[in-house]
């Protein structure tokens, strides 16, 4: 069975950091593209950014939003993948999901969420 | 503002049909392929359709999905209560290089 589970989600200041980390099991992490998206409250999906596999040379895309201050990373030899989230901003306060990339670009399995709030 | 775009509510009652518009470009929708995800209240997204028409295990045919030029639609028949949810259309923009999600469409079975 496919489980993404994150966590590392918590209040922080605007200004501050955060890491997010996201562990996989059930399926061959390492041949999988990654995403994260979020949510900001009562609002819509927002795509993050995503990191590609090895075979991709780990390659990572960010949204126009937060390019610069967030981080995608992995670790395969872990099953996990991480956000590394600095500068953070009010408009940053979500919950964060993980997902899988499939073939054709789609999110197959998403995890349960972890919220940030960025707030003094 | 979203770089797909969706109707924000649709309502139909239960035992109808509804269908649910998702318009991008050439960029998006135009040369990639299309899901959809239903999320009902409280949880995360779940797939509901990929590669424009196709359903996963375990989501039955009432959910189908089609896509033409730059437009994607998914459809729901046999409307139950227990389908009202938001649903987002979601692809990658090859101009962008990024990930793309409609803003969402909360449907209402009356």
């Amino acid at each position: 069975e496919v489980q993404l589970v994150e966590s590392g989600g918590g209040l922080v200041q605007p200004g501050g950091s955060l890491r997010l980390s996201c562990a996989a099991s059930g399926f061959t992490f390492s041949d999988h593209y990654m995403d994260w998206v979020r949510q900001a409250p009562g609002k819509g999906l927002e795509w993050v950014g995503r990191t590609r596999n090895k075979a991709n040379s780990y390659t990572t895309e960010y949204a126009a939003s937060v390019k610069g201050r967030f981080t995608i990373s992995r670790d395969d030899s872990k099953n996990s993948l991480y956000l590394q989230m600095n500068s953070l901003k009010t408009e940053d306060t979500a919950v964060y999901y993980c997902a899988r990339s499939s073939g054709g670009g789609t999110n197959d399995y998403w995890g349960q969420g972890t919220l940030v709030t960025v707030s003094s | 503002q979203s770089v797909l775009t969706q109707p924000p509510s649709v309502s139909a009652a239960p035992g109808q049909k509804v269908t649910i518009s998702c318009s991008g470009s050439s960029s998006n929708i135009g040369n990639n392929y299309v899901s959809w995800y239903q999320q009902l209240p409280g949880t995360a997204p779940k797939l509901l359709i990929y590669e424009n028409n196709k359903r996963p295990s375990g989501i039955p045919d009432r959910f189908s999905g089609s896509k033409s030029g730059t437009s994607a639609t998914l459809g729901i028949t046999g409307l139950q209560t227990g389908d009202e949810a938001d649903y987002y259309c979601g692809t990658w923009d090859s101009s962008l290089s990024v990930g793309v999600f409609g803003g969402g469409t909360k449907l209402t079975v009356l």
